[in-house]
């Protein structure tokens, strides 16, 4: 069965250092792979994605994910934090050909000035 | 522009009550979804339909009921409500293939006293 781990429910960083968000995803075969940000009182927005293809996958905002498969992680980064950047961020993983997307239980990413 | 539209936005409802959370699309997406989100817990898949007729069971689907009689709508029925249904819910869609993105409605926050 798949299953997403999210390690750290809250990440601080100062304006302008490097985003560091984990996870890591259990599944018997190749996953899809995806990460979504949710602004206070918001719905859900996707981020980025893998499907298949290249391994480093950039998104909107200037994140960018790498899947490792022999890690069997998909850990999202930024290079430079914005304030604006301050959101609940979920990693989730769909099996392939089926029809459910499952998610972690989110890290709220908060940047000091 | 309107997407996934879910109403209605914010509920209190006493506890027995019972009350339909409505979502529509217009994108003629063939999949949908509800989830439930709680703090600290991510989001939870309650029920989905791949199509027009069909429903099928997520994570967590004890106390709910869902319809799918169009490809438009897919409204999320609570019976007999209960304080363990006090969440935030969203509908969410998604067309064709798995690796495809789900968009996901505004939110419905419910509150059962």
């Amino acid at each position: 069965a798949q299953s997403v781990t999210q390690l750290g429910s809250h990440v601080s960083v100062s304006e302008g250092a490097l985003v560091l968000l984990r996870c890591n995803y259990s599944s018997s075969v190749p996953p899809y792979l995806f990460w979504y940000v949710q602004y206070p009182n918001q719905g859900l927005q996707l981020l980025l994605k893998y499907t298949t293809g290249a391994t480093l996958v950039k998104g909107i905002n200037g994140f960018e994910a790498e899947f490792k498969k022999s890690e069997t992680s998909f850990h999202l980064t930024k290079p430079s934090a914005h304030m604006s950047d301050a959101a609940e961020y979920f990693c989730a993983v769909s099996e392939y050909n089926t029809d459910k997307l499952i998610f972690g239980t989110g890290t709220r990413l908060q940047v000091f000035p | 522009n309107a997407g996934v539209t879910q109403t209605p936005k914010f509920r209190i409802l006493k506890i027995g009550q019972s009350m339909t959370l409505q979502c529509t699309q217009d994108m003629n997406h063939n999949y949908m979804y509800w989830y439930r989100q709680d703090p600290g817990m991510g989001l939870k898949l309650i029920y989905y339909s791949v199509g027009a007729g069909i429903t099928d069971k997520g994570e967590v689907p004890n106390g709910y009921n869902v319809s799918r009689s169009t490809t438009e709508d897919f409204p999320l029925r609570l019976e007999l409500a209960a304080p363990s249904q006090t969440s935030v819910y969203f509908c969410a869609s998604r067309k064709g293939e798995t690796g495809n993105t789900i968009y996901f409605g505004e939110g419905s926050w419910l509150t059962v006293v």
